[in-house]
């Protein structure tokens, strides 16, 4: 079955730095997308990726598809504290599938 | 948007006993799911609520163990029946926004089964 790995599990980042999160799949995504859960939270909807090769931005989030359809990575420039928490990429099969969540990543920012 | 109210946001609960989670949302919507996530973990499906049918688990969860409802499109329940300490977890609802783009979430319900 369809398999989602993210990497790092954890990152901690020094603030103004930048980190990235990749995501990976075991076979071919008909889209993929990127939540954000605060800690105590719940998950939320950041961006979805539906195109071979799409690259979206959202203020210092830059999202990007590989061609392939099998991978994502989230890449976040000048961390700031209010980064904190863990994302998650989510993999569908098709358009009307369930969603696979990684493993996800828990950004750590210190001052 | 979906809005979803979630019901208990916690509770302590002994041993073989059961506890049932209430999903409301604020609008019809086709999917529905339940999913668990334990501390620092990820989410893991239990199963897709349907709407006047049975409701579809993932491998590793079953029916008697998590008894599902959905008796319209705006209304869920899970229920963890016979719990063990081991179903301590956070478990949460989830929709699929009108436009089927995005999930949305409820608030959770952090459980803890002593």
């Amino acid at each position: 079955g369809q398999q989602v790995m993210q990497i790092p599990q954890y990152q901690h980042v020094q603030e103004g730095e930048d980190f990235t999160t990749y995501c990976n799949s075991s076979t071919t995504l008909s889209n993929i997308q990127w939540y954000k859960q605060r800690p105590g939270g719940h998950p939320v909807f950041l961006i979805q990726l539906v195109k071979s090769g799409e690259v979206k931005k959202q203020k210092r989030l830059t999202f990007q598809f590989g061609e392939a359809k099998k991978n994502s990575s989230l890449h976040i420039t000048a961390t700031q504290t209010t980064d904190v928490g863990t994302y998650f990429c989510a993999g569908r099969g098709d358009s009307w599938g369930k969603f696979q969540f990684g493993a996800g990543t828990q950004v750590v920012v210190t001052p | 948007s979906a809005v979803i109210s979630q019901k208990p946001s916690r509770d302590i609960c002994q041993r073989g006993t059961s506890l049932t989670i209430q999903c409301q949302v604020d609008s019809q919507v086709t999917m529905m799911f339940w999913y668990r996530q334990q501390p620092g973990q990820s989410l893991t499906l239990i199963a897709t609520a349907n709407q006047g049918s049975e409701a579809t688990y993932e491998s590793g969860f079953v029916i008697d163990k998590f008894p599902i409802s959905r008796p319209n499109l705006t209304f869920s329940t899970l229920t963890v029946s016979n719990m063990s300490p081991e179903d301590s977890s956070i478990y949460l609802c989830s929709v699929v926004g009108a436009t089927n783009e995005k999930l949305f979430f409820g608030s959770g319900t952090q459980l803890s089964v002593l």
